[in-house]
């Protein structure tokens, strides 16, 4: 079982719509992740959060919008996507954040797979 | 900047056979060194993990031992099953970069019975 759980787990959703994904670990990790993942292709790195505040922002569109209401939960706000967008997007976690030393695995969720009409 | 090559896949194996991945890396300073696997609909799992050099990570069969020598990190494991079919992925992170893991394209692994 995964320990960190992502809902919803299918999204479907017009051009115009707005939803919000949510990602949620219980192991005490201080820092989150937001990835984007195409088919055959390795995770892109979206936004880091370490200790709840935004650390890293890999100039992502400004339609996609982090939320790090506290350190279990982040969430991720999408208005006005565009089909290319349609992507599986993947919520990580991790002990440590930029500020470490790197030798901390990433925890990943399984993932919304995100389809825009 | 870093950066993470591995074998070009998909890779087709016999239930059984041996299987090696190749993994070599580009990095600043010393960096650890991560083995991910992705099954089909889930997300990535860590497989295994290497800090130092010489270091070898172990789990489930597979082995992938830290070659500072060669910048290499290739996967190993002597009898496949079926139910390693998956997508295998190299990824390092370090103390210039420990936000942000740099992986490597995947390499598609399909065991046939």
């Amino acid at each position: 079982d995964t320990e960190v759980t992502q809902t919803p787990k299918h999204l479907v959703m017009g051009m115009t719509n707005k939803k919000s994904l949510k990602c949620e670990q219980h192991m005490g990790h201080r820092a989150m992740y937001w990835y984007k993942q195409k088919a055959k292709k390795p995770p892109e790195l979206m936004f880091v959060y370490s200790y709840e505040k935004l650390s890293i922002n890999e100039s992502v569109p400004s339609r996609f919008s982090p939320e790090c209401p506290n350190s279990s939960l982040l969430n991720l706000h999408l208005h006005a996507l565009q089909p290319e967008d349609s992507a599986l997007y993947l919520c990580a976690s991790s002990q440590e954040g930029p500020s470490g030393r790197g030798n901390q695995p990433q925890h990943f969720g399984d993932g919304t797979r995100l389809s825009i009409l | 900047g870093d950066s993470v090559t591995q074998m070009e896949g998909p890779v087709t194996l016999s239930e059984e056979a041996f299987l090696t991945i190749n993994c070599t890396y580009t990095a600043t300073g010393y960096p650890s060194l991560f083995w991910y696997v992705q099954y089909p609909g889930e997300g990535l799992q860590l497989l295994l993990k290497a800090t130092k050099a010489d270091d070898k990570g172990s789990n489930k069969g597979f082995e992938a031992t830290y070659r500072k020598e060669t910048t290499s990190f290739h996967l190993e494991k002597g009898s496949v099953q079926v139910s390693d079919s998956a997508v295998y992925f190299c990824a390092l992170s370090g103390y210039t970069n420990a936000g942000k893991s740099t992986f490597g394209d995947g390499t598609t692994l399909t065991v046939k019975p």
